[in-house]
C-alpha cells in the first residue's frame, strides 16, 4: 500500500463546531505532517510529528490540535474554527531519514 | 534559512511542445529538491528528487530535472506536453539534520495551461 488516505474529503462546519480530520498510512512510514493550502498558494506547515511524538509546531492557533494515536495514523481535532481557516488540509508521511514526503488527497474545509 | 523561487507564475505551451519551468533556491549546503505537481482540489504528488549524484534526474509521467549548483536551479523539463499535464507545478526544497524535523520549503507554484 503506497497510498495516503484522508477523511472526509469535504468538511462545512460552523464557528462552534467541533470536527476532526483524519489521515492514515501503512508503509511504515515513521514521519507524519499536517499542511494547511489557502487557493492558489504553496502548502504550509503545520504540524511534524516523529515516531508518534510532536516535532513540530509551526506556531498554529490552539483551535487546531493535532494527535497521532499510533504510527499510521494522524488526527487533526478543530475546535472554534474561524471562516480563514477554509482551505485544504493535506496529511504527508515520510520514510525515516529520508525528506521525500507523500501526500494524501487533503480535506476540503469550509467553515461559516 | 533556505528559500525557493518560482519566477513563473502562468506559462501556457502547445500540446506537443516542449516545456521548461524554473526552480531556483537558497541554501548554504546541498539541499535536497523535490518537484511536485498538483491538479486542482487534489493533493501533491511526487514527480521526482534529487539528494546527490547524477545531476539529471528522471521522473514520472516522462519529465525530468537537472540539479546546477552554480545557477542554484533545479529546472523542470519536458520534451513534448500532454493536455493532462495542465496543473500546479511546484518545486520544494528539504532540509533537515534530525529525522522528523525535516521541512519542505516549498516554491509558490507555477501553473501550467495547455493548448490544443
Amino acid at each position: 500500500d503506497t497510498e495516503v488516505t484522508q477523511t472526509p474529503k469535504h468538511l462545512v462546519m460552523g464557528m462552534t463546531n467541533k470536527k476532526s480530520l483524519k489521515c492514515e498510512q501503512h508503509m511504515g512510514h515513521r514521519a507524519m505532517y499536517w499542511y494547511k493550502q489557502k487557493a492558489k498558494k504553496p502548502p504550509e506547515l503545520m504540524f511534524v510529528y516523529s515516531y508518534e511524538k510532536l516535532s513540530i509546531n509551526e506556531s498554529v492557533p490552539s483551535r487546531f490540535s493535532p494527535e497521532c494515536p499510533n504510527s499510521s495514523l494522524l488526527n487533526l481535532h478543530l475546535h472554534a474554527l474561524q471562516p480563514e481557516d477554509s482551505a485544504l488540509y493535506l496529511c504527508a508521511s515520510s520514510q525515516a531519514n529520508y525528506n521525500e514526503q507523500f501526500f494524501g488527497p487533503g480535506t476540503r474545509l469550509t467553515v461559516l | 534559512a533556505q528559500s525557493v523561487t518560482q519566477p513563473d507564475i502562468h506559462i501556457t505551451v502547445s500540446e506537443g511542445a516542449s516545456l521548461e519551468l524554473r526552480c531556483n533556491y537558497s541554501y548554504g549546503a546541498t539541499p535536497y529538491l523535490f518537484w511536485y505537481v498538483q491538479s486542482p482540489g487534489q493533493g501533491l504528488q511526487l514527480l521526482l528528487k534529487y539528494f546527490s549524484g547524477d545531476t539529471l534526474v528522471q521522473g514520472i509521467k516522462g519529465f525530468e530535472a537537472e540539479f546546477k549548483r552554480s545557477q542554484s536551479s533545479f529546472n523542470l523539463r519536458k520534451p513534448s506536453v500532454h493536455w493532462s499535464d495542465a496543473a500546479e507545478y511546484f518545486c520544494a526544497v528539504g532540509v533537515g539534520s534530525n529525522f522528523g524535523n525535516e521541512k519542505l520549503t516549498f516554491g509558490t507554484g507555477t501553473r501550467l495551461t495547455i493548448i490544443p
